[in-house]
């Protein structure tokens, strides 16, 4: 059974702090990693995507890959209210099948 | 169209009875994926169309799910002798072919409730 773990959370973090988030993954070949946000009763959208071992950044979202320890993250630096939502790990095998995990609840505190 | 589309946005229907999601995919786009979200869970991978290629239907839960993609764009996901358990958010997502970046949009889904 390929799988995606994240923990559930909640993570919550005061304004400005730095957010960060978990994933591993099970299936080794698994090429290209996502994460998207989803805030509640909406669809996903996506964040960052990496599929090279080290970093990746983005604006205030940092994706980070290590490959032999099958772990995948994301760091949020000065994080906002307005970051509050879910964020879903995602990784593809071999194409196009993608694997998410349950997602984990992100409060950021005004 | 500017986005992924689905139709309707929700549907309530009696056990036992078959439901039609409807989903147009982004212009374009030669992938096409549909999900199944149930309350507060991660998005559980139904379906893939890829271009002309045989779609990869292994995480249909069962014989009564079955899918379709009409002329490479029009998907309908068709759920026969629906169960309450089959209540949950179907959303469908398209994708562009970039390798290893293959970013999908997804679309507002459709809600789904058997009683």
């Amino acid at each position: 059974q390929k799988e995606v773990e994240q923990n559930s959370g909640p993570l919550s973090v005061p304004e400005g702090a730095i957010a960060s988030l978990n994933c591993t993954y099970s299936d080794r070949g698994s090429q290209s990693f996502f994460w998207y946000r989803q805030y509640s009763g909406k669809s996903p959208e996506l964040i960052m995507f990496i599929y090279s071992n080290g970093d990746k950044e983005d604006g205030r979202f940092t994706a980070q890959l290590n490959k032999a320890s099958q772990y995948v993250s994301l760091l949020i630096r000065d994080s906002q209210p307005s970051d509050s939502a879910t964020y879903l790990c995602a990784a593809t095998t071999g194409g196009f099948k993608t694997i998410f995990g349950a997602g984990t609840r992100l409060f950021v505190k005004a | 169209g500017a986005g992924v589309s689905q139709s309707p946005s929700n549907k309530v229907t009696e056990k036992g009875k078959d439901v039609e999601l409807r989903c147009d995919p982004i212009s374009g786009h030669t992938a096409l994926y549909w999900y199944r979200q149930s309350l507060g869970q991660g998005l559980e991978f139904l379906i893939y169309f890829q271009g002309n290629s045989a779609p990869d239907k292994s995480g249909l839960p069962s014989d009564r799910f079955s899918a379709e993609r009409t002329g490479g764009s029009v998907s309908t996901l068709t759920i026969q002798r629906t169960q309450q358990e089959d209540s949950a958010v179907y959303l469908c997502a398209s994708s562009v072919d970039r390798g290893l970046g293959n970013i999908q949009y997804f679309g507002a889904g459709t809600r789904l409730s058997v009683l």
